[in-house]
């Protein structure tokens, strides 16, 4: 089915290790976005790109890199992991840069840092 | 900038009757509003949305939701609950003009009881 595809689904880390979260649309999407959701809190926004080659960052950046060098990819890079990144990370796509189609999410990754 | 808020932590209601989550946001122009329902352990899934038009909109699984302009409110209804229903439930916004990215509450989860 077409959609977001979010890898890996569950990762634990220990504090200082890096790791890559993919994320992968197949929708021909222009725009992606990151977000974290902790209790609480909600989604909040941590970078996102409005096309292939382009980020920007969100509300919460700090900690955290991403790179959009294949439009259907998104990647989002933890350099020296801290246990205040523990939290389940969604991605999105959206068709347009206006709102009408709303966003299509992935299922998740739920990451943990020791 | 605009902003959500979600009153209601947890909800719970028994199974046939009604329910109703409150939402409402802070936006100085016209909103884009959103429902999303996110079941546990999957990503977000979008209930309705509105634009504009007619304030009541109706969404999949027999949700409802009415916008209120005078009262800045976005308020999701269904008028009997099934237990299939429990998860928890995120309204946002956004803009309507240019770029724009959606602001999420923090969500309210409903609980169901036989």
């Amino acid at each position: 089915n077409a959609g977001v595809t979010q890898t890996p689904k569950f990762r634990v880390l220990k504090t200082g290790q890096s790791m890559t979260l993919l994320c992968a649309q197949d929708m021909n999407h222009e725009y992606m976005y990151w977000y974290r959701q902790d209790p609480g809190m909600g989604l909040r926004l941590i970078h996102y790109s409005v096309g292939e080659g382009t980020t920007a960052k969100g509300e919460v950046p700090d900690g955290y890199n991403v790179s959009r060098l294949k439009k259907q990819n998104f990647l989002l890079g933890l350099e020296s992991a801290a246990p205040s990144q523990t939290s389940v990370y969604f991605c999105a796509s959206s068709y347009s840069a206006r709102l009408n189609y709303g966003y299509t999410f992935g299922s998740g990754t739920r990451l943990t840092v020791v | 900038a605009q902003s959500v808020t979600q009153p209601d932590i947890h909800i719970t209601v028994s199974e046939g009757a009604s329910l109703e989550l409150r939402c409402n946001y802070s936006y100085g122009a016209t909103p884009y509003l959103f429902w999303y329902v996110q079941s546990p352990g999957q990503g977000l899934q979008l209930l309705l949305k509105y634009f504009s038009g007619d304030t009541l909109v109706q969404g999949i699984k027999g949700f409802e939701a009415e916008f209120k302009r005078s009262q800045s409110s976005f308020n999701l209804r269904k008028p009997s609950v099934h237990w299939s229903d429990a998860a928890e439930y995120f309204c946002a916004v956004g803009g309507d003009t240019g770029f724009q990215k959606l602001v999420f509450g923090t969500g309210t989860r409903l609980l169901v009881s036989p």
